[in-house]
């Protein structure tokens, strides 16, 4: 059973980078997309964007200006970076395992609170 | 970029209800609709993919319907254990877009 582990700070400060790291175990970092979704308190869910294991990406336009998206193959992770962040940026934050074969997010991590205050 | 509307944003169902979720996709997007059910403070837990494919592990009672644009979940009859929060997700094409979610609440 794959098993996804978010990490990172929990507060950033306005205008800097917040910067996330999933961990993955249980599979293979070859089988899947890696995505990372957000929540902001109380509201639904946003696709961020994903990274496939050869290195290949793919963003939501409403932040490809802003994100970064890297896999670590030898340690089995993939990691998200967001720049300029504001308060609207406050969101519990969720790294996910795409799967191409059921075109589904299969397995999810815990999610991470990223609060953006000074 | 495909949007997804959902219908009702709330719906108060008792147990042993049958209870039908409603999803809209603003273009085609064939039979990419998958759902999920979100429990406060826990991550999204995938139930059907592929719009009627039931995820292994979940509940017979669950199932899903519908093709093109419109699209159905319906919970044959509900346990305490389904209250919660259901979302649509559409995989046709990126971005993938969720629907903004029913609340499911006890009568």
């Amino acid at each position: 059973q794959v098993q996804l582990q978010e990490s990172g700070p929990g507060l950033v400060k306005p205008s800097e980078t917040l910067s996330l790291t999933c961990s993955v175990s249980g599979g293979s970092i070859s089988s899947y997309f890696w995505s990372w979704i957000r929540q902001p308190p109380g509201k639904g869910l946003e696709w961020i964007g994903d990274i496939y294991y050869s290195g290949r990406t793919s963003f939501n336009p409403s932040l490809k200006s802003r994100v970064t998206i890297s896999v670590d193959t030898s340690k089995s992770q993939f990691s998200l970076k967001l720049t300029s962040v504001t308060a609207a940026d406050t969101a519990v934050y969720y790294c996910a395992a795409y799967d191409s074969s059921s075109y589904s997010f299969q397995h999810w991590g815990q999610g991470t609170l990223v609060t953006v205050s000074s | 970029d495909i949007q997804m509307t959902q219908s009702p944003s709330s719906l108060s169902a008792s147990v042993g209800d049958r209870v039908t979720i409603t999803c809209r996709a603003s273009r085609f997007i064939s039979s990419f609709l998958n759902w999920y059910q979100q429990k406060p403070g826990k991550a999204p837990k995938l139930l059907i993919h592929g719009a009627s494919s039931l995820q292994s592990g979940v509940p017979s009672r669950f199932s899903g319907g519908g093709s093109g644009s419109d699209f159905t979940l319906t919970i044959g009859s509900l346990q305490p254990e389904d209250f919660a929060t259901y979302y649509c997700q559409q995989s046709y094409s990126t971005p993938h877009s969720f629907g903004q979610g029913t609340k499911l609440e006890i009568k």
